[in-house]
């Protein structure tokens, strides 16, 4: 079954304890995004990546790292987790070629809160 | 400025009425993709439809449509016949393929519009 899979689902944490996200999509997907999503403000783009080794900061990268080694696999990394960055983040990819219609699919989501 | 504007933060409608959510988008490329998603209570977002810019027809999927309106640069769902499963969040989104490789891939989203199905 084609998916992206992240996890945890759920995660509470403690401000400062480093956590990763992880993620990984089944669909041989070039691109891979990360967003948040916090209430009113609709999805927001943390971190992209083109292809492997290649990634680029989105609209709220401030606090997130990210790497691309395999092509299956996007993590995202908070070094030093605070308050602000509680919020349900989401995992996509899509198709990377000139074409509108590269449907972008997305993991479950992982709802993080940071004590 | 905002790429994708969603103006109705809430919706209500009866089973078995049309409803129509409202997007409106922000771009100068020609070439571009709009995509509406839909976000249930349990989190998960679904993508619903697809029309891009080049599409003369409106785009169809089931009791989803999406009336598409390039001069005017909108792009609003219409869901028919609507049923208590569909009330969750739905959001607008876009695609521009505008070459530049750095924004190539990017989805902008609207801020989503709640819609909630009365019996």
């Amino acid at each position: 079954e084609a998916q992206v899979t992240q996890n945890p689902r759920y995660l509470i944490t403690v401000t400062g304890k480093k956590l990763t996200v992880t993620c990984s999509q089944n669909m041989n997907h070039e691109y891979m995004s990360w967003y948040r999503q916090d209430p009113g403000l609709g999805l927001r783009q943390i971190y992209y990546s083109m292809n492997v080794e290649v990634t680029d900061k989105g609209d709220v990268p401030e606090g997130y790292k990210v790497s691309r080694k395999e092509k299956r696999n996007f993590p995202l990394i908070l070094e030093s987790p605070s308050p602000n960055q509680t919020s349900l983040y989401f995992c996509a990819s899509s198709l990377k070629g000139a074409k509108a219609k590269n449907i972008q699919y997305f993991g479950a989501g992982t709802r993080l809160s940071v004590l | 400025a905002q790429k994708i504007t969603q103006t109705q933060p809430g919706m209500f409608v009866q089973e078995k009425e049309a409803v129509t959510l409202d997007c409106t988008y922000d771009t100068s490329d020609q070439s571009y993709g709009l995509f509406w998603y839909k976000q249930p209570s349990s989190g998960e977002m679904i993508f619903l439809i697809y029309q891009g810019s080049y599409d003369e027809q409106n785009a169809t999927e089931g009791r989803y449509s999406l009336n598409f309106q390039k001069a005017r640069k909108s792009a609003n769902l219409v869901i028919s016949a609507s049923q208590l499963g569909d009330s969750a969040m739905y959001f607008c989104a876009m695609r521009e393929v505008n070459g530049r490789g750095s924004t190539l891939g990017r989805l902008y989203f609207g801020r989503g519009t709640q819609l909630t199905v009365w019996p």
